[in-house]
């Protein structure tokens, strides 16, 4: 089972600022099959990249996915208010589709 | 637009069968390249896959949960459902219905309903 592993556990920063998201699989992801999604308090999960760089439809271009084997980066080029939220990243290069503890992104 | 909707009930006693029904608009189950399936999220936040079905590519199951766990599709209301038996108190947690996209079971999931709680208790 691949185990994923998402740092910082917390991210305070400013409105206007970069956000850098990481997330480590424990052996590497099969075709890059890495998943990002957004949650904010009450609602559900909602995708955001696919195969690692891939936006998903209707999601900003200040947004991007990066990395391939076993690192990779969520970047959020300048924080809007609507941003600051928990993020997941997901493996689908099992059957498993294991999902990383997530990294919460809050106002500084 | 896609939508999902759970429904079911919110509490279920212990070692009883969770059942929950995910109603889907704006798209098919009976989609040659979709798939369907169940996450839950636990009270500590942690995502977890539970199973996933495709009307012509198969089922799959969380090996961890697969020996309780049952998927089925009716295509005539358009709906999915999740069978979870012998349920406990780590069962609880809020169940999404989602749609998945990918091959052979690897999916990421770009469709969620807004999820339902269910608790196990007396």
């Amino acid at each position: 089972e691949t185990v994923l592993t998402q740092s910082p556990g917390t991210l305070s920063l400013s409105p206007g600022e970069r956000a850098t998201l990481s997330c480590r699989a424990s052996q590497s992801i099969t075709r890059n099959y890495l998943a990002w999604y957004q949650q904010k308090p009450g609602q559900a999960p909602r995708l955001l990249i696919h195969g690692s760089s891939n936006r998903a439809t209707g999601i900003p271009d200040r947004f991007s996915g990066s990395g391939s084997g076993t690192d990779f980066t969520l970047t959020i080029s300048r924080l809007e208010p609507e941003d600051f939220a928990l993020y997941y990243c997901q493996e689908y290069g099992t059957s498993l589709g294991t999902f990383g503890p997530g990294t919460k992104v809050e106002i500084k | 637009q896609v939508q999902l909707q759970e429904s079911g009930p919110g509490l279920v006693k212990p070692s009883e069968t969770l059942s929950l029904t995910c109603t889907v608009s704006g798209g098919s189950v009976s989609s040659s390249v979709h798939y369907w399936g169940w996450i839950r999220q636990s009270p500590g936040k942690q995502l977890e896959w539970i199973e996933s079905i495709s009307y012509v590519g198969g089922t799959y199951y969380n090996p961890s949960l697969k020996s309780r766990v049952t998927i089925s599709v009716d295509t005539s209301n358009n709906q999915f459902s999740l069978r979870l038996t012998s349920v406990t108190a780590a069962d609880t947690a809020v169940y999404y219905c989602v749609r998945g996209r990918g091959l052979l079971g690897k999916l990421y999931f770009d469709y969620w309903g807004q999820g339902t709680l269910v608790t196990v208790s007396s």
